[in-house]
């Protein structure tokens, strides 16, 4: 079974751009989460989507945005970024959210100059 | 609110020593408890969660409501165990919305 897959791996964007991340979670995963990973704050919920709506939301600026397809696959979207919002940006799926078992990708690498 | 904190940024320990890696949580409900790990050039992974009771790697992990901890365990480290754990709280309802700690380093010297 394929893994959680992340592209791109790594991005560099210059302030003010916008940017899209995308996510495949696992065959048959229909929930999948985004977190950001900052030396930091550490990992920080972004926002979690299951059968393509959003359930859940972190604190987070409305310039984060996401979305999921009808096949689970996810993106998100982050307009008009800031020196902030360099950081690894990781995916999660499961089958159901919940407390069942979260899956990690290997991350976006996002730095912002 | 709810939180999970790791006091101990790293953690050093001699292979064959005991180690235990602190989690604690402020949480008003029933917890529902993960220990994540990320091995050097890997991705996080899930270690062990406390509703299963297993013990992974030899590492246990025993819920403590009173003291709201839950501590990491194994009894004799192996080299192989040196990563980057994360205790993660889950956060009610059935969304997947984890809680994480900030982190603990466990770096086992031989």
């Amino acid at each position: 079974k394929a893994g959680v897959t992340q592209t791109p791996r790594y991005l560099i964007k210059t302030r003010g751009q916008q940017v899209t991340l995308s996510c495949s979670p696992i065959s048959g995963h229909r929930s999948v989460s985004w977190y950001q990973q900052t030396p930091g704050q550490g990992l920080q919920f972004l926002f979690e989507y299951f059968s393509e709506t959003q359930r859940n939301k972190g604190n987070f600026p409305g310039r984060f945005s996401g979305r999921q397809f009808s096949n689970s696959r996810s993106e998100m979207n982050v307009s008009t970024l800031e020196l902030g919002d360099s950081a690894l940006y990781l995916c999660a799926s499961s089958d159901q959210g919940g407390v069942t078992e979260a899956f990690f990708g290997q991350g976006t690498r996002l730095t912002v100059v | 609110a709810q939180r999970v904190t790791q006091p101990e940024k790293l953690l050093s320990v001699f292979k064959g020593a005991p180690v235990e890696l602190k989690c604690n949580y402020s949480y008003s409900g029933s917890p529902e408890l993960f220990w994540y790990v990320q091995y050097s050039r890997q991705r996080l992974q899930l270690l062990l969660r406390h509703i299963s009771r297993e013990s992974i790697k030899g590492f246990t992990a025993d819920l403590n409501k009173g003291e709201t901890s839950f501590h990491l365990k194994k009894p004799f480290a192996q080299e192989e165990d040196s990563a980057m754990y994360y205790c993660a709280l889950f956060y009610s309802g059935n969304t997947g919305k984890l809680i994480f700690g900030q982190g603990t380093t466990l770096q086992v010297k031989p």
